[in-house]
């Protein structure tokens, strides 16, 4: 079964609205999770490293003021989309890897801001 | 930002063909993993190779992996059009996050 967990899978916006995604570790306390995005036919992008009770850190080119991440307990991560446009359609997708194992990927969100 | 380059970006083969993959990388490892993604869908694990082996198989998969040259290679035998789908290498340095290539889209035609 699932070991992580995302939620919504798919979310319609209004251009302007902020959109929360939830990404739950449901076996294993994640001190630290990991956000992709990838677009269509594309790979997937890492975003950010989310760090249980810190701030998370961004990779280059990705603006922390406009995807917020929260990382308030050892089995919850969020990424908030704030203020979306059309340009953030994607699919976004969080992950956690559990040492030099497998990672563990959600099942994504597929975003679309009309 | 993306580890390295897969090769090819796309396949075609016919069904019972083998099919080969190549990933390569640019930074240390603690593992290399490969994962399929069916269109619009999630991940898919594959199969995931350590730094310090050199070839792995589960089932009709075939792994290899060359730190020296810094790549590896998926190879599928006797492909199905169910294979159909995307492949991506995934690397995973010591801080776990994870770096994707490009991607190679296989078409397996019945």
């Amino acid at each position: 079964g699932a070991v992580v967990s995302q939620h919504p899978s798919r979310v319609i916006c209004k251009s302007g609205t902020s959109v929360k995604i939830e990404c739950r570790s449901l076996d294993f306390q994640a001190t630290t999770m990991f956000w992709y995005r990838q677009f269509p036919k594309k790979s997937l992008m890492l975003m950010a490293t989310s760090n249980e009770g810190s701030k998370a850190t961004y990779e280059q080119g990705v603006e922390k003021d406009k995807f917020l991440i929260n990382h308030a307990s050892l089995t919850l991560s969020t990424l908030t989309v704030t203020s979306a446009h059309p340009e953030d359609s994607s699919f976004y997708i969080c992950s956690q890897t559990r040492g030099n194992t497998e990672a563990f990927f959600g099942q994504g969100t597929r975003l679309t801001v009309v | 930002s993306q580890q390295g380059e897969e090769d090819p970006q796309a396949l075609s083969i016919q069904e019972g063909e083998n099919a080969t993959m190549n990933c390569s990388y640019k930074t240390s490892i603690n593992n290399l993993q490969w994962y399929r993604q069916n269109s619009g869908r999630g991940l898919v694990h594959l199969i995931l190779i350590r730094s310090n082996e050199r070839e792995k198989h589960s089932g009709r998969l075939r792994v290899t992996l060359d730190t020296s040259k810094k790549s590896s290679s998926l190879l599928i035998t006797a492909s199905r059009a169910a294979d159909t789908a995307s492949y991506f290498c995934a690397t995973a340095s010591n801080n776990n996050d994870m770096r994707f290539g490009a991607g190679t889209r296989l078409t397996v035609k019945p």
